[in-house]
């Protein structure tokens, strides 16, 4: 059971390129969500996600896309990189509902030059 | 809007020397509140769930209280291996953090 898993680990951009960040989970769970880590400001939800082919937007969603075609698999695209968007990535997931315990993956550094 | 503030910012502490961490929340529903450990370039580490006022959990050295509108994280007798970050984040219908309070714990 290998939980949530992000990759790459780390990334380095260029202003106006695409990449598509990857996360797994294998415990089956239903909700899963994509979140940026910045100094001083805490976690910070992108996008979310309640079941295969459901998505919505969280407090940042501008300058990112998802789809959720699995249960197992939830991918972040940037699709033209910005400075802004320099930050810790993590993925999390829960079972369902609002109160189940939430795992985080590893997460994955970006920078975008 | 759900709001978040964690205090403080950052804490040194000797080893042994016991202190607590804040967390002030302000929510339409809470449905829970949660505290979370994060190591340096890892992610969030679950550690407790609270649901209701006067509730309180605990797992070794950490001991987590809710009133209704806060929570408290002591840290009993610390040792180095507790310094980490802690966050605390709180549930309406999606988790919402606050920024965290950097714990470290000198021998």
């Amino acid at each position: 059971n290998a939980g949530v898993t992000q990759t790459p680990k780390f990334q380095v951009l260029k202003t106006g390129q695409s990449m598509t960040l990857q996360c797994a989970q294998d415990m089956n769970h239903e909700y899963m969500s994509w979140y940026r880590q910045d100094p001083g400001m805490g976690l910070r939800l992108i996008h979310y996600s309640v079941g295969a082919g459901i998505t919505d937007q969280g407090e940042v969603p501008n300058g990112y896309n998802v789809s959720r075609s699995t249960t197992e698999d939830f991918p972040l695209r940037l699709l033209s990189a910005a400075p802004s968007q320099t930050s810790v990535y993590f993925c999390a997931s829960r079972l369902q509902g609002g109160t189940d315990t939430q795992y985080f993956g590893p997460g994955t550094r970006l920078t975008v030059l | 809007e759900d709001q978040v503030t964690q205090s403080p910012e950052a804490l040194r502490l000797q080893e042994g020397e016991s202190s607590s961490l804040n967390c002030s929340y302000t929510v339409s529903g809470l449905r829970g509140l949660f505290w979370y450990r994060q190591d340096p370039g890892k992610g969030p580490e679950f550690l407790f769930t609270l649901y209701s006022a006067g509730e309180e959990k605990e797992k070794e050295r950490l001991k987590a209280t809710l009133t209704k509108k806060e929570s408290f994280l002591h840290i009993t007798a610390p040792k180095p291996e507790d310094s980490a970050t802690y966050l605390c984040a709180v549930n309406d219908y999606k988790l919402s953090f606050g920024a965290g309070t950097t714990v470290t714990v000198r021998a």
